[in-house]
């Protein structure tokens, strides 16, 4: 199993909603990563797990709440967003942090705030 | 700060070679990725360069330079399915082993 699954494929929430993203990859990956994506821009790192710790968070305001139950799932707690929030969230895994490991890109979430 | 600037857009003709320019100013920088990213789809893994030189992957070829902060991606034999955004993206082992990606370049693959 080369792959990183994400659910769901499209959210629409409003902003007093509570949604999750979840986020699965079996290839044995010990880091995790969220990452925002805007139309026609390049990724924008969120959160980086290292073995279920976690390791970088860039800053990211705390309606977006990440969780890593075990190491091969990562979830993205999200409530009071803001419209400005919509955007496509990709989860991406590598066998470990340090090393210059590729990342494997999960499909994504395509969220849509109201 | 991190600093990396790609073209915005590229066309090129189908059959023809296109090359992509990535420059990066970072500290901390230990390599440089290349991602492949269809409009509505995930990024997939082209190249990782981390020593000087060219290293050739079928139809791409990834290029660094890391006294010129400078690398380039070239496509050859270019296909309508190219048609997509190139991401360059450094790794900065110093800033706690992430990439920092580009701004992209869409490339549009004409017949």
């Amino acid at each position: 199993d080369t792959e990183v699954t994400q659910t769901p494929k499209h959210l629409v929430m409003g902003m007093t909603n509570k949604k999750s993203l979840k986020c699965e990859q079996h290839m044995g990956h010990r880091a995790m990563y969220w990452y925002k994506q805007k139309a026609k821009k390049p990724p924008e790192l969120m959160f980086v797990y290292s073995y279920e710790k976690l390791s970088i968070n860039e800053s990211v305001p705390s309606r977006f709440s990440p969780e890593c139950p075990n190491s091969s799932l990562l979830n993205l707690h999200l409530h009071a967003l803001q419209p400005e929030d919509s955007a496509l969230y990709l989860c991406a895994s590598s066998p470990r942090l340090a090393g210059g490991n590729e990342q494997f890109f999960g499909p994504g979430t395509r969220l849509t705030v109201l | 700060g991190q600093n990396i600037d790609q073209p915005t857009e590229m066309t090129a003709t189908e059959g023809a070679i296109v090359q992509i320019n990535c420059t990066y100013q970072t500290s901390g920088f230990n390599g440089l990725f290349w991602y492949q990213q269809h409009a509505g789809e995930a990024p997939t893994f082209l190249s990782y360069n981390v020593l000087d030189g060219l290293e050739e992957k079928g139809r791409f070829s990834s290029f660094l330079s890391r006294s010129k902060g400078y690398s380039y991606l070239l496509l050859k034999e270019l296909q309508m399915k190219d048609s997509a955004s190139y991401l360059c993206a450094a790794y900065i082992k110093a800033a706690g082993n992430k990439l920092t990606f580009g701004g992209g370049t869409r490339v549009l693959v004409k017949p």
